[in-house]
Parts: structure tokens; C-alpha cells; sequence
């Protein structure tokens, strides 16, 4: 079967580093995504990882261990405006097509 | 990356009656998907929309209660039918382009059902 697990919350300081791990059982996999959700507007794109290792784009970067089915977003130099739910997501390729699925999502509260 | 938009953006319905939501992507596009996003939930994939050919439906969901249409690669819809309260919630469509592998959101329809 495909299953995806997040933290469900966690909560840390504005200026602080924290690290929201997920990890995910599927048949098929094909990549893992990360989305920033804020309430009420729709998830935006992150980053992506297909391969073992640590992608990095600013204050986000994301690692992929294949082999233990597992990856991690970490959030540097925290700010405010990143309270949000953070949601990791696979895609899964079979039959020759694919789907994305989502894990269920982690809400991050940043505190002043 | 592909802008989305969707049509309505909210909609508020009485029982028994279906909705059709649009979704129209700026480019061509290889994959679109329509979500389901229940309150405080993640997202749970519905159906793939294939152009010029049904849908592919995700366990517990099926065309009788969400036809979904796809007649080029820039546009879909998805039909809410027969709808009762159950079926309010938050629907998103996506798409995944030529040049990228990134899926990308529309900005959703909040469908409320009394």
C-alpha cells in the first residue's frame, strides 16, 4: 500500500531552524515534493528531490533518503510568515503514468 | 510556472443539486488532477483528468458522482452531483507541464452544501 507520514504540528522561534521530517511507504516511487500551504489559499511548490541528498534553494532546503523512505524539509532563519501547514507529497509512477500523493500535512507555528 | 484559475471560487448549494467546476490552465499541459481538501485536512486526490479520454478514479470516488471532462490540454471540469453536506469542502485542481514535472495548484473552490 502508499502511506505517507508528517508530524501533525510543531511549533517553533522566529529566527530559529527546524526540520519537519516525513516518511512514506509507496510502490512506485518517482520523487518527492514539498508544498507550503497558508490557510485558506492553496498549496505552493517548495522543492523537489528524485535522487538520494539535500536540495537547497535559500532558507529552504530538502533531503531524500530512498533507501530508508524518508525525507526532511528544514526551515532556516524562521520567520513569521512561514506558519503554515507544510505538506510532503510522493509521486508515484505505475502503469505508465502518475500520481502525487499527499502526506498529511504538518502545521508549523512560528512564535515571536 | 503554469498560472491556474478556477471557476467559482465559492459556491454555495442546497442538497440534491450538482456543481460544475472549471479549471483552465495559461499553457499546455500533460497532467491535470482534481483534489478534495476537507477542513484542517491534507489533500486527497479524486481523479486524473485524461485528455480526450475518461477519467482514472482514485478508490472511493467514481464518475457517477464526479464526471470530470477534459476536452484539450488547458482545460477541465469536475461536476459535484446529487451533492449532500458531506460533499462540502475545498476542490483543487492541478496540472504538471511539458517542461517540468511540478505540479501546480489552482487557487481552489470552496463548495458549501446546506
Amino acid at each position: 500500500g502508499q502511506n505517507i507520514d508528517q508530524p501533525t504540528e510543531m511549533t517553533a522561534t522566529e529566527g530559529a531552524i527546524v526540520q519537519i521530517n516525513c516518511t512514506y511507504q509507496t510502490s512506485g516511487f518517482n520523487g518527492l515534493f514539498w508544498y507550503q500551504q497558508h490557510a485558506g489559499e492553496a498549496p505552493t511548490f517548495l522543492s523537489y528531490n528524485v535522487l538520494d541528498g539535500l536540495e537547497e534553494k535559500g532558507r529552504f532546503s530538502s533531503f531524500l533518503s530512498r533507501s530508508k523512505g524518508y525525507s526532511y524539509l528544514l526551515l532556516k532563519e524562521l520567520q513569521m510568515k512561514d506558519s503554515a501547514s507544510y505538506l510532503c507529497a510522493v509521486r508515484d509512477q505505475t502503469s505508465g503514468t502518475y500520481k502525487y500523493i499527499f502526506g498529511t500535512g504538518t502545521r508549523l507555528k512560528v512564535l515571536a | 510556472s503554469a498560472v491556474i484559475s478556477q471557476k467559482p471560487s465559492r459556491d454555495i448549494c442546497q442538497r440534491g443539486t450538482s456543481l460544475t467546476i472549471q479549471c483552465q490552465v495559461d499553457s499546455q499541459v500533460t497532467m491535470m488532477f482534481w483534489y478534495r481538501q476537507q477542513p484542517g485536512q491534507s489533500l486527497t486526490l479524486i481523479a486524473t483528468a485524461n485528455q480526450g479520454s475518461e477519467a482514472t478514479y482514485e478508490s472511493g470516488f467514481v464518475i457517477d458522482k464526479f464526471p470530470i471532462s477534459r476536452p484539450n490540454l488547458t482545460f477541465s471540469t469536475l461536476t459535484v452531483s446529487n451533492m449532500s453536506p458531506e460533499d462540502s469542502s475545498i476542490y483543487l485542481c492541478s496540472s504538471t507541464g511539458f517542461v517540468t514535472d511540478t505540479q501546480y495548484f489552482g487557487p481552489g473552490t470552496r463548495l458549501t452544501v446546506l
